[in-house]
């Protein structure tokens, strides 16, 4: 079946520096990614959509300056969180939507903002 | 936009015993509902998943039933066993027109005592 391989699994930076986190699409194209959030205990909450070659669609009351997004190939998805803060921190989580095999999700990144 | 409420937000049974999930949707033109196991710092599982056409879906200790009239769809887990702890989400989608997008519930924490 198919896989997204999402890193890194987990990562602790300072307050104001940027992280990337990556989300690839083995043996598949991906046209179109989700971005989730997810905070302890919580459900996933759409961030973002982005399909290859356009820009992001955000939803209402995320920042996009703020949180990057680049789908500039078929097999690879970027979430860049910029001047990063500790309410940043939280659990993000990649989806990979293909006719073929629905939703992909990715193993999730664990930012945490110190 | 769409909203899936889910309930109850804990479950615990017994070993064998079965555990029921339940959903509503307020999107009368949503056609898909998977729902996904989340263990622990991981990303969901798709465990089974139905769509608009088709009333159940069972695949061994596990099934699905909607009611598209009611908006609601739930999901069956027979013969539970330890290993079936976990959080469930369920989640709606319009799969192949207009938001694709998985909306998700607010999940349910189950609990299986051996």
């Amino acid at each position: 079946g198919a896989v997204v391989s999402q890193h890194p699994s987990r990562v602790i930076c300072k307050s104001g520096t940027s992280v990337k986190i990556e989300c690839r699409s083995l043996d598949f194209q991906a046209t179109t990614m989700f971005w989730y959030r997810q905070f302890p205990k919580q459900s996933l909450m759409l961030m973002a959509t982005s399909n290859e070659g356009s820009k992001a669609t955000y939803e209402q009351g995320v920042e996009k300056d703020k949180f990057l997004i680049n789908h500039a190939s078929l097999t690879l998805s970027t979430l860049t969180v910029t001047s990063a803060h500790p309410e940043d921190s939280s659990f993000y989580i990649c989806s990979a939507l293909t006719q073929n095999y629905g939703y992909t999700f990715g193993s999730g990144t664990r930012l945490t903002v110190v | 936009g769409e909203n899936v409420e889910q309930h109850p937000s804990t479950l615990s049974v017994q070993e064998g015993d079965s555990a029921v999930i339940k959903c509503t949707y307020s999107d009368s033109a949503s056609n898909y509902f998977p729902w996904y196991k989340q263990e622990l710092g991981k990303g969901p599982q798709l465990i089974i998943d139905i769509r608009s056409n088709v009333g159940e879906k069972k695949d061994q200790r596990i099934a699905v039933t909607l009611n598209k009239t009611a908006k609601h769809f739930s999901l069956h887990i027979t013969e539970t066993q330890p290993e079936d702890s976990a959080v469930y989400f369920c989640a709606a989608s319009k799969l192949d027109t207009g938001r694709r997008a998985l909306t998700f519930g607010s999940g349910t924490r189950l609990q299986v005592q051996p």
